[in-house]
């Protein structure tokens, strides 16, 4: 089965501030991946995905940027961070149909 | 694209009655309804889904409705019990990988499901 993994778990960084939060999947090949951002006690916002390596889609405009380098990472980075840009990324994977959450991590921008 | 609402935002019901939770979507194409539901501070988990050649689907005390007709589905939750107590996502999607069914599921806003004991 596959496995989702995401790092670091929690974070907190200063505005203005670089950021970047890696996705590895183990146990399939060619997923597509999916970065989401939470806010607090709301829903699941769509930020990026990706349907192979150096492929990447993005759903909102934002200071946040993605990269795909290999089959099975996927980065979310941002050059400088807002107060806004806090809350739980999700990075997920989609195999066939069925869609897979990473543990997260938990941004806090101070 | 897909739009999916869903409702009600929160429910509270007595510890052993039913809950229902029902979404609608708006593209006809959607072929892949789950429903997740995540605990306080941690990731969304899959608890059943529905594919559009089946009218209902049960696990145990979960159970999904889906009338392709009308464009809606609902999960309802029997005997409910303390641990019952999450938010839940319905989402829906065009199935496959490509074109379509690249760009992911699209998720209601929630629903904050609080049973009382």
């Amino acid at each position: 089965s596959q496995t989702i993994h995401q790092w670091p778990a929690t974070l907190v960084q200063p505005v203005g501030s670089p950021l970047s939060l890696e996705c590895t999947v183990e146990g399939t090949s060619n997923p597509n991946l999916y970065w989401y951002r939470q806010a607090a006690g709301r829903g699941l916002q769509l930020l990026f995905y990706s349907v192979g390596i150096g492929q990447i889609s993005s759903e909102v405009p934002q200071n946040l940027s993605a990269s795909r380098p290999q089959d099975r990472q996927f980065i979310l980075s941002s050059k400088k961070l807002l107060l806004s840009d806090s809350g739980f990324y999700l990075c997920a994977d989609r195999t066939i149909e069925t869609q897979y959450f990473g543990p997260g991590t938990r941004l806090l921008v101070l | 694209g897909e739009n999916v609402e869903q409702h009600p935002s929160t429910l509270s019901v007595q510890e052993g009655d039913s809950a229902v939770i029902k979404c609608t979507y708006s593209d006809s194409a959607s072929n892949y309804f789950p429903w997740y539901k995540q605990e306080l501070g941690k990731r969304p988990q899959l608890i059943i889904d529905i594919r559009s050649n089946v009218g209902e689907k049960k696990d145990q005390r979960i159970a999904v409705t889906l009338n392709k007709t009308a464009k809606h589905f609902s999960l309802h939750i029997t005997e409910t019990q303390p641990e019952d107590s999450a938010v839940y996502f319905c989402a829906a999607s065009y199935g496959g990988l490509s074109g379509g069914g690249a760009d992911g599921l699209t998720f209601g806003k929630g629903t904050h499901l609080i049973i009382q004991p």
